[in-house]
Parts: C-alpha cells; sequence; structure tokens
C-alpha cells in the first residue's frame, strides 16, 4: 500500500542550529510529494511540495527535493529560529488522485 | 479571502449526546475533507467529497459518524451517540479540483466527551 515514514520527534534544537527532518515513502507510481507544518492551535498549511522525480520544493528557507531513487522528501532549513516551532507532516499523493497520505508527523521545538 | 471556516472551536459534551461539527470550504473549491487528530493515531482521513457527493468514507470509524455536504459551502460531520473515545481534533479541508492542488485546513474543532 501507500505510506509515509518520517523521523520519530520530538526534535529539539537551538536557534540557527541546521535541521534535517527524514521522510521516506512507498507508492504504486509517481507520487507527488509535500510538507505541510501545524503550528500550536492551528489546522495545517502547505509548507512546500514536488510533483517529480528531482523537483525541489521551496519555502520560508525550507528545502525539499523528490529523491526517486531513494524514495525520500527529506525536509532541510540551514538555520532555524523558534518562530519555526510546529509540528511538520510529510504527505503523499498519488497522479490523478486529490487524497493525501500524511506521515506520522514530527514536532520540532526551537529554543533561543 | 476568508479560509476554510469551522464550528463550534471548541465543544465539550457528555457521552451519549450527539455531537455535530460544521464546515464552510473556501468558495470556488471542489473537494471537501473531515480529518480526526489525536496523539495515539496522528492524522486520520474520515471521508472526502467531489462536488458534494462523498466519494470515500472507508475512513469513517463506524456507524455512529455520518457526514453530509447539502451544497457546496457547507458541510457537517455528526456523531450520535458520542463515546470518550471520540475525544479529538477534527479538521475539515478543502482543495481545488485541479491535481497537485494544496488541501486548505481549517483550524479545526476540539472535541472533548465527557
Amino acid at each position: 500500500g501507500n505510506s509515509v515514514t518520517q523521523m520519530e520527534g520530538p526534535v529539539t534544537l537551538s536557534e540557527e542550529a541546521f535541521l534535517t527532518i527524514n521522510c521516506t515513502y512507498t507508492a504504486t507510481g509517481y507520487p507527488s510529494l509535500f510538507w505541510y507544518v501545524q503550528y500550536p492551535g492551528e489546522g495545517l498549511q502547505l509548507l512546500l511540495k514536488a510533483t517529480k522525480a528531482d523537483d525541489k520544493g521551496s519555502n520560508k528557507g525550507f528545502e525539499a527535493t523528490y529523491r526517486k531513487e531513494t524514495t525520500s522528501f527529506h525536509l532541510e532549513k540551514g538555520s532555524v529560529q523558534v518562530s519555526d516551532s510546529a509540528v511538520y507532516f510529510c504527505a503523499l499523493s498519488l497522479q490523478g488522485a486529490q487524497k493525501l497520505v500524511f506521515g506520522q508527523g514530527t514536532r520540532l521545538t526551537i529554543n533561543p | 479571502d476568508a479560509g476554510v471556516i469551522q464550528s463550534p472551536r471548541h465543544e465539550v459534551t457528555e457521552m451519549g449526546q450527539e455531537v455535530t461539527l460544521r464546515c464552510k470550504p473556501i468558495s470556488g473549491h471542489d473537494y471537501l475533507f473531515w480529518y480526526r487528530q489525536t496523539m495515539m493515531r496522528g492524522l486520520e482521513l474520515l471521508i472526502y467529497f467531489n462536488n458534494n457527493v462523498p466519494i470515500d468514507d472507508s475512513g469513517m470509524p463506524e456507524d455512529r459518524f455520518s457526514a453530509k455536504m447539502p451544497n457546496a459551502s457547507f458541510s457537517t460531520l455528526k456523531i450520535q451517540p458520542s463515546e470518550p473515545r471520540d475525544s479529538a481534533v477534527y479538521f475539515c479541508a478543502s482543495s481545488e479540483g485541479h491535481v497537485n492542488q494544496p488541501q486548505h485546513f481549517g483550524d479545526g474543532t476540539r472535541l472533548s466527551i465527557l
């Protein structure tokens, strides 16, 4: 079946540290890949996406590259801020489908 | 533009009572999704609609749960009778009909069943 696996949290970093949150997927066909972010007390919002192999999605200093050979879509940021503290979800959708398959989420806390 | 609007934001009720959660999607969006989020199970898709028609309800936990979308601007998720294990945050999301369009989430309804 189709599934997404994220690195276990919680992740705690100091401000200005480098961030990586790992995400791997299993899918039939060629999925589109997404990262969503959930701030406290809010719903999820799209952070970035990539729709085909080798595409790089980027937004607000975050980046992720669609790696077909390793079935991965790791999230990175060079210098995190306290305001990046949130829960991050990796997700996939299959071609032609609107339904998303989400990972379990990774809670990130940035300390000043 | 207004985003997805959910009501109420918080609901506390006693076991056995009927609970109705409401959602107004973004105007022009063809798809509407209902999710449930808990610490134990994470984010679960309950049901989704396309042009007001239910497409996939395989995530609805049991017959106590029902969802309707009587028109393009309104949907309800009903639990009757409610049980303590239904306590969770329920999210509604909507998206346009084109491929790879993001889902836009409401701020959720935090439901507590005592």
